[in-house]
């Protein structure tokens, strides 16, 4: 049962253009969505986020845009440079229980860079 | 500086052995977390600590033993290890429960 899906593995995009990572959740309760890069033997580092009383956030080259009704994300990155080239992990959030934040992860989508 | 440290980054053992997997984070941060990345590449979360209190317990068999000797360390221990606990296992740290998790570079177990 898995509550946050990424259904492209991988994703190839030439330097300089919009890369568009997509993430599709079934839990109506997730009010909280963040976006994880992970570079190879490295954790994964934070990198936006977005609540469910928003459909947009934006850091820089970073747009995070949420469809509540079609339960789904998606993480714009433009323009595209080779350091983005990661695995970026969706994740989703239902609120506090028993005191913390539980993270639901996808299974991640690998974004390559090409020059 | 690394903020959040794991030990060892790689693992392999014979099924049945015993094993733990040390965690120390530098952040200051009350709260903790391991998170297990299975072969199709989602990261579960297995327990959280908060100021060395378990508070989120997942559905995780009861030879995987958590132990949080202080804010700073969160180990984990394995017993009598499996084939299917094979993967890549993951600790965090935030600030507060609700804050922004910051992961270290992962273990990756391989039990032969």
């Amino acid at each position: 049962d898995q509550q946050v899906k990424q259904n492209s593995p991988s994703l190839s995009v030439q330097e300089g253009r919009i890369s568009i990572l997509n993430c599709d959740y079934t839990n109506s309760m997730f009010d909280y969505f963040l976006w994880y890069k992970k570079y190879p033997a490295e954790g994964p580092t934070f990198l936006i986020s977005i609540s469910s009383i928003k459909d947009k956030n934006e850091d820089g080259r970073f747009t995070v845009f949420l469809n509540k009704s079609a339960k789904h994300l998606s993480l714009h990155i433009v323009p595209s440079q080779p350091g983005d080239s990661a695995v970026y992990f969706c994740a989703a959030s239902g609120g506090i229980i028993q005191g913390a934040q539980k993270l639901v992860f996808g299974q991640g989508t690998r974004l390559t860079i090409n020059p | 500086d690394t903020a959040v440290s794991q030990t060892p980054k790689y693992l392999v053992t014979q099924m049945g052995n015993d094993k733990s997997i040390k965690c120390e984070q530098n952040l200051g941060h009350d709260t903790m977390y391991w998170y297990k990345q299975d072969s199709k590449k989602f990261l579960k979360i297995m327990f959280s600590y908060n100021n060395k209190e378990l508070i989120i317990n997942e559905t995780v068999p009861n030879r995987f033993s958590p132990k949080s000797p202080d804010k700073a360390h969160l180990n984990l221990h394995i017993n009598s290890l499996e084939l299917g606990d094979s993967a890549v296992y993951f600790c965090a740290s935030s600030q507060g429960p609700t804050d922004t998790q910051y992961f270290g570079p992962g273990t990756r177990l391989t039990v032969l």
